[in-house]
């Protein structure tokens, strides 16, 4: 089993719609939490932490499910700017700790 | 603010070719380093991280080498370059403490023919 899965879509919606990424984790001394977001050709950006209570920013919310293992990215009002693909990311603690990225979910926004 | 400089863009380089790629941290002191690569359609692959100057540690065998010869700067090599070291590679940095994120180069894009 890989340590971050992600549903690779691609995803295809249309604007204003809304959509959800989910992203399941295997080690559940997982401490931290992220989403990113990576054009084409581009480099990966930060979106958002990913808090325990679950965080917003915008139309972007984020939600963790420690014990079903999961974290969640919910878009809503999609912009046709919003297609990109998004990484799942997930620190584990390893005396230092160790970054696991996802390998990402495509999403398509079109006209 | 800090920033995070990653040169060339872009490189094209025949196999056995020697490989040199450099990156470089603004505004901060002590960060994590990591280099990382992308193959075209794939997730990203940790090729090595440094903790401080002169401390490498690689997560995958490969002909590729990594040398932080100052703080800020980070550098990756290979004596003679194969086809499939083709791909994007990336650099990122993280403050040393307290903060996991990670923040990326604009990247280079490799391409070995």
């Amino acid at each position: 089993r890989k340590e971050v899965e992600q549903d690779p879509g691609p995803f295809n919606v249309p604007e204003g719609a809304t959509v959800a990424f989910n992203c399941t984790y295997s080690n559940s001394a997982s401490q931290s939490f992220f989403w990113y977001r990576q054009d084409c050709r581009k480099e990966p950006k930060l979106l958002m932490s990913v808090y325990s209570s679950g965080n917003e920013d915008g139309r972007f919310t984020a939600q963790l499910n420690r014990a079903s293992q999961y974290i969640s990215l919910l878009i809503r009002d999609s912009k046709l700017s919003d297609s990109a693909t998004y990484l799942c990311v997930v620190n584990i603690p390893t005396g230092g700790f160790k970054t696991i990225f996802g390998a990402g979910t495509r999403l398509f926004v079109k006209a | 603010s800090q920033t995070i400089h990653q040169w060339p863009a872009t490189l094209v380089q025949p196999v056995g070719s020697p490989l040199s790629l450099e990156c470089t941290v603004e505004g901060t002191s002590n960060p994590n380093l990591y280099w990382y690569r992308q193959a075209a359609g794939r997730g990203l692959q940790l090729l090595f991280y440094s903790v401080g100057i002169g401390q490498i540690s690689s997560e995958v065998p490969q002909n590729l080498s990594a040398s932080r010869p100052q703080d800020r700067q980070f550098i990756l090599s290979s004596k003679k370059l194969l086809l499939s070291d083709s791909g994007f590679y990336l650099c990122a940095w993280t403050p040393r403490k307290g903060h996991y994120e990670q923040y990326f180069g604009p990247g280079t894009r490799l391409t070995v023919t």
